[in-house]
């Protein structure tokens, strides 16, 4: 099983659409957990850190189940703009916090 | 500006030369990494330094694959008699804290 794993897409939404995209994890003492952007041909950038709690930013929320080993990402009211991979990343303990990335999942925000 | 740079943005060799890319963190980040992305693909991973030590090279896919960072700041990844497979993007990034990465634009290394 790989330690990060997601859905590579493409999902395909019209503006507007709220869309979800879920990323597990297989160690369960992973720690922190963040989703980042990557436009094409550049480079990832953080989108947002993802608290145990749950955290919302304008209308991109993240939630973590700790419990399921997943964690997501709504986007609500979708715009054009928001056509983007979005890469799950998971640091789990060891010497120095191990970050692994997903694969990413592709959005496409359709007109 | 005060992000993280690279040098060159891109880089077309032949088979079986060598390359060195360069990466200039955030001032002040003591944590560094080096991925490689290749097309339509994920990143991955290839090194990490923390100061100028690399605690975890595991990522290094041989031994023609090299790295290291001076005064806590400036990498260099070098990659030694250059094969086809090795093209792909290059990402350097940084951290203060080891968890939030800034990467840099990437360089994009061709192979003929």
């Amino acid at each position: 099983r790989k330690e990060v794993e997601q859905d590579p897409g493409p999902f395909n939404v019209p503006e507007g659409a709220t869309v979800a995209f879920n990323c597990t994890y297989s160690n369960s003492a992973s720690q922190s957990f963040f989703w980042y952007r990557q436009d094409c041909r550049k480079e990832p950038k953080l989108l947002m850190s993802v608290y145990s709690s749950g955290n919302e930013d304008g209308r991109f929320t993240a939630q973590l189940n700790r419990a399921s080993q997943y964690i997501s990402l709504l986007i609500r009211d979708s715009k054009l703009s928001d056509s983007a991979t979005y890469l799950c990343v998971v640091n789990s303990p060891g010497g120095y916090q191990k970050v692994t990335f997903g694969t990413g999942t592709k959005l496409q925000v359709i007109p | 500006g005060a992000g993280v740079s690279q040098s060159p943005s891109n880089k077309v060799t032949e088979k079986g030369k060598d390359v060195e890319l360069r990466c200039d963190p955030i001032s002040g980040h003591t944590a560094l990494y080096w991925y490689r992305q290749s097309l339509g693909q994920g990143l991955e991973f290839l090194i990490y330094f923390q100061g100028n030590s690399a605690p975890d090279k595991s990522g290094l896919p041989s031994d023609r694959f090299s790295a290291e960072r001076t005064g806590g700041s400036v990498s260099t990844l070098t990659i030694q008699r250059t094969q086809q497979e090795d093209s792909a993007v290059y990402l350097c990034a940084s951290s203060a804290d080891r968890r939030t990465q800034y990467f840099g634009p990437g360089t994009r290394l061709l192979v003929l």
